[in-house]
């Protein structure tokens, strides 16, 4: 089973412009997570997509947005990038079916996004 | 606010040596506690924890989550060169702000 799958691997911005990541979850999970790391702040959430609607929401600006397609691939865009948007994207898959349920996520790669 | 804290910060061991992580919380209705083992990349997964008491384990490594003292701890025994890296402890609760909140891991270096 192929696992999670994130596209680019490295990007690099410059300040102003925005970019789009995308996420291809492990066949037949629904739950996507996208989560942002830095050294200094560690891995910081963003926002959570099951069956195509946004359910969690971490506390980042409005210029992080993301979706989620019928085939649970998802897509975060960032625009007007700044400098301190530079970190490791991660997003992460869950087979979750209903929302009390707890099952494991599991990562992608991840996308090195550097702004300069 | 909720919050993991993970101690300690960092450790420097020798090969064979045993290792003790922990991992406390304070989050709103608590769902599951997940550690995961960062090397170069994506965090790889190791153990769910939902229930008080009972222990994973999976070789060298195992977890126990304390429900009541709200914590959790990671052995890893024997350990080996190929431990060295960061372990992250993650919590799932119900505030709608987040799926999982992470703590800020602890970073295991093993000495040959």
């Amino acid at each position: 089973k192929a696992g999670v799958t994130q596209t680019p691997r490295y990007l690099i911005k410059t300040r102003g412009q925005q970019v789009t990541l995308s996420c291809s979850p492990i066949s037949g999970h629904r739950s996507v997570s996208w989560y942002q790391q830095t050294p200094g702040q560690g891995l910081q959430f963003l926002f959570e997509y099951f069956s195509e609607t946004q359910r969690n929401k971490g506390n980042f600006p409005g210029r992080f947005s993301g979706r989620q397609f019928s085939n649970s691939r998802s897509e975060m865009n960032v625009s007007t990038l700044e400098l301190g948007d530079s970190a490791l994207y991660l997003c992460a898959s869950s087979a979750q079916q209903r929302d009390s349920m707890n099952t494991e996520a599991f990562f992608g790669q991840g996308t090195r996004l550097t702004v300069v | 606010e909720d919050k993991v804290v993970q101690s300690p910060l960092s450790l420097v061991v020798h090969e064979g040596d045993t290792v003790t992580l922990n991992c406390s919380y304070e989050v709103t209705n608590f769902r599951s506690l997940l550690w995961y083992k960062q090397e170069k990349k994506a965090p790889t997964f190791l153990f769910m924890l939902t229930s008080s008491g009972i222990e994973k384990k999976s070789g060298r490594l195992s977890s126990i989550l304390d429900k009541k003292e709200l914590f959790s701890i990671l052995n890893i025994t024997a350990t080996q060169t190929g431990d060295s890296a960061v372990y992250l402890c993650a919590v799932g609760g119900t505030s709608g702000t987040y799926k999982y909140i992470f703590g800020t891991g602890t970073r295991l270096k093993v000495l040959a």
